[in-house]
């Protein structure tokens, strides 16, 4: 069945660029017709919409980190991923990667299980 | 993009009913069918429960229900058990330039 999972660093210096990569198994990122997610969760608070990725490399952000954000897609290696620059301690949180469907108004039916990235110095 | 508001916290007894409702704006909530909800145990990725309002995904059980009316959605939970203790949290599309947003967030407790 389809997974994902997260990698990268776990702790990002201020004003830093923060890349995170989700790599999909059981299933091509390519040969199917779904939008890739990322969603964020700050320490004991909510959920929070970063963006979605089509297979094609088209994109969707949240307005209020549009300017900081890009996702993208490498088919060849079944990895889709999440750069956020000027990072600041208020972007410490749990970042997910999660599979939506056909459209960007699709729920996210698959989940990794998360990665903790703390800003500090 | 604001938050889709939540009551903080919910609670029932085994065997009872518990309703959460999740309010938006006619830009979101009431103005598509493609809310969202999404059960959170602690430490662990969220799972999806129901999506476009009420549809249940494969292996959720049909204790879980979704409604809407106007710019509120619900999700019900009956027969709860003690597994069902989590947080949970609506989403709804809000539109070509506002893709996706999120619920505060409610936490269920099982009394």
């Amino acid at each position: 069945q389809l997974q994902l999972q997260e990698s990268g660093p776990g702790l990002v210096k201020p004003s830093e660029t923060l890349s995170l990569t989700c790599t999909v198994s059981g299933g091509s990122i390519r040969s199917s017709s779904y939008y890739w997610g990322w969603i964020r969760q700050p320490p004991g608070k909510g959920l929070e919409y970063i963006g979605s990725i089509y297979y094609s490399g088209s994109t969707y952000y949240n307005p209020s980190l549009k300017s900081r954000v890009t996702i993208s897609v490498d088919t060849s290696k079944n990895q889709f991923s999440l750069k956020l620059s000027s990072m600041t301690a208020a972007d410490t949180a749990v970042y997910y990667c999660a599979k939506q469907g056909s459209t960007t108004r699709a729920a996210f039916d698959i989940w990794g299980q998360g990665t903790m990235v703390t800003v500090s110095s | 993009q604001s938050a889709l508001t939540q009551p903080p916290s919910a609670s029932g007894s085994p065997g009872q009913s518990v309703t959460i409702s999740c309010t938006g704006t006619s830009s979101d909530v009431g103005g598509y069918n493609y809310v969202s909800w999404y059960q959170q145990h602690p430490g662990k990725a969220p799972k999806l429960i129901i999506y476009e309002v009420s549809k249940r995904p494969s292996g959720v059980p049909d204790r879980f229900s979704g409604s809407k009316s106007g710019n509120t959605a619900s999700l019900t939970v009956s027969g709860l058990q003690a597994e069902d203790e989590a947080d949970y949290y609506c989403s709804s599309y809000g539109g070509s330039n506002n893709s996706g947003v999120f619920g505060t967030g409610t936490k269920v407790t099982v009394l």
